[in-house]
């Protein structure tokens, strides 16, 4: 049981490339979450997928989008990646239920030089 | 505004001693609480969360918190602490606006125990 897995773990990028992070997770889990960590101001919801097929904005959409490919997976892209997105990127999945705790990935490592 | 606050940046302790990391939300109707564990480079870890019930709830590797709600308050504790403790702690809280599931996190607190 991997958990959740994100690739890739580290990622360079110059203004204006586009990129996507992957998210996977093996636990059946319906939610799906993508944050940002930054120092200091905790993590911040950037998108989320309740189900299989609905993604809703969360704190921080600006400059993302969101693909839920399957129950599976949940990508996060930069169309045209600025400075103000470096930061960590971590994924996030839950169990269908009111009080049930979300499971983390590793977090993917993004500078936009 | 559904919020929750750290007022620590970074807690100091001694090996051995106790430790309490301290964590105040603000939100309409009832919350439920979170409380998660970040070692260096890696992803966060669930340590325990408060639903309802018993104030006092128990969770992983020795640690507790205690909700109180007259406090607005879900303060981590543990007895004695140990130098793997040291990491960044994040308490969250859920049950709030209207998607299930969505967490609000505090900017977190950097736990440091010395030998």
């Amino acid at each position: 049981n991997a958990g959740v897995t994100q690739t890739p773990k580290f990622q360079v990028l110059k203004t204006g490339q586009s990129m996507t992070l992957q998210c996977a997770q093996d636990m059946n889990h319906n939610s799906m979450y993508w944050y940002r960590q930054d120092p200091g101001m905790g993590l911040r919801l950037i998108y989320y997928s309740a189900s299989e097929g609905t993604t809703d904005k969360g704190e921080v959409p600006n400059g993302y989008n969101v693909s839920r490919l399957n129950k599976r997976e949940f990508s996060l892209r930069l169309e045209s990646a600025a400075p103000s997105q470096t930061s960590v990127y971590f994924c996030a999945s839950r169990r269908t239920g009111d009080y049930n705790e979300q499971f983390f990935g590793p977090g993917t490592r993004l500078t936009v030089l | 505004a559904q919020s929750v606050a750290q007022p620590e940046d970074q807690v100091n302790v001694a090996e051995g001693n106790p430790l309490t990391v301290k964590c105040t939300y603000s939100v309409s109707g009832n919350p439920y609480l979170f409380w998660y564990v970040q070692y260096p480079n890696r992803g966060l870890q669930f340590l325990l969360k408060y639903i309802t019930g018993d104030n006092l709830v128990k969770g992983s590797y020795g640690f507790e918190a205690e909700f109180n709600k007259s406090q607005t308050s879900f303060h981590l504790k543990k007895p004695s602490a140990l130098v793997s403790d040291s990491a960044l702690y994040f308490c969250a809280v859920g049950g709030v606006g209207g998607s299930q599931g969505n967490l609000i996190f505090g900017k977190g607190t950097k736990l440091s125990v010395k030998p």
